[in-house]
């Protein structure tokens, strides 16, 4: 049972560009979300996070958008840059207790120069 | 800050034998640490939680007697994968929480290989 979700496996997208990175949860627990930026062979870089009592969070080229009533967020980042280019994870936590992540699956972003 | 450390970052070991990884925080206090695997192109899959100084708390389905955690101190918890398989090849990330911040800093990653 894939609590989170991220249906798309890759994305490309031009150099100064939107990307646009998708998420859907089914668990109605989670109250907190990240984002998290990976290269192979290394371990998560944390990008940016939202609570929920928030629908937008911002930090710099990177936003991430929360949509409760439809269980979905999503990471924009503008302009986008070849250095971007990574595996973008998001992670939900239910909050208290052990603020354990349940992650996504994962979406390649590749920014072609 | 919030730097976390794993070594080794890879292992080739011959099946049946055991390999510890250690995950070290460098320049803060854990209260907690997770360890993950993720095999190649899947998500990271939480394995167990550990707290300083008890038992660590283990994910459904993950073998408890197999991969040993030890959270013996603020800043260092170590996973002992024992009898090694071929399956039990993976990439092995650790991370660790403060008792402030709900972000985990996740370590470098540790490689296994088991022959």
């Amino acid at each position: 049972d894939q609590q989170v979700k991220q249906n798309s496996p890759s994305l490309s997208v031009q150099e100064g560009r939107i990307s646009i990175l998708n998420c859907d949860y089914t668990n109605s627990m989670f109250d907190y979300f990240l984002w998290y930026k990976k290269y192979p062979a290394e371990g998560p870089t944390f990008l940016i996070s939202i609570s929920s009592i928030k629908d937008k969070n911002e930090d710099g080229r990177f936003t991430v958008f929360l949509n409760k009533s439809a269980k979905h967020l999503s990471l924009h980042i503008v302009p986008s840059q070849p250095g971007d280019s990574a595996v973008y994870f998001c992670a939900a936590s239910a909050g208290t207790g052990t603020y354990k992540y349940i992650f996504g699956t994962g979406t390649r972003l590749k920014v072609l120069a | 800050g919030a730097v976390v450390s794993q070594h080794p970052s890879w292992v080739i070991c011959k099946s049946g034998t055991s390999v510890k990884i250690e995950c070290r925080s460098l320049d803060f206090q854990a209260t907690t640490m997770f360890w993950y695997r993720q095999f190649p192109k899947q998500s990271l899959m939480l394995m167990a939680t550990s707290n300083e100084g008890s038992k660590a708390t283990y994910e459904q389905g993950v073998e408890k007697d197999k991969f040993l955690i030890n959270h013996a101190s603020l800043t260092l918890s170590t996973l002992t994968v024992t009898s090694a398989h071929p399956e039990d090849s993976s990439f092995y990330i650790c991370s660790a929480r403060t008792g402030t911040y709900n972000e985990q800093f996740f370590g470098p990653g540790t490689r296994l290989t088991v022959l």
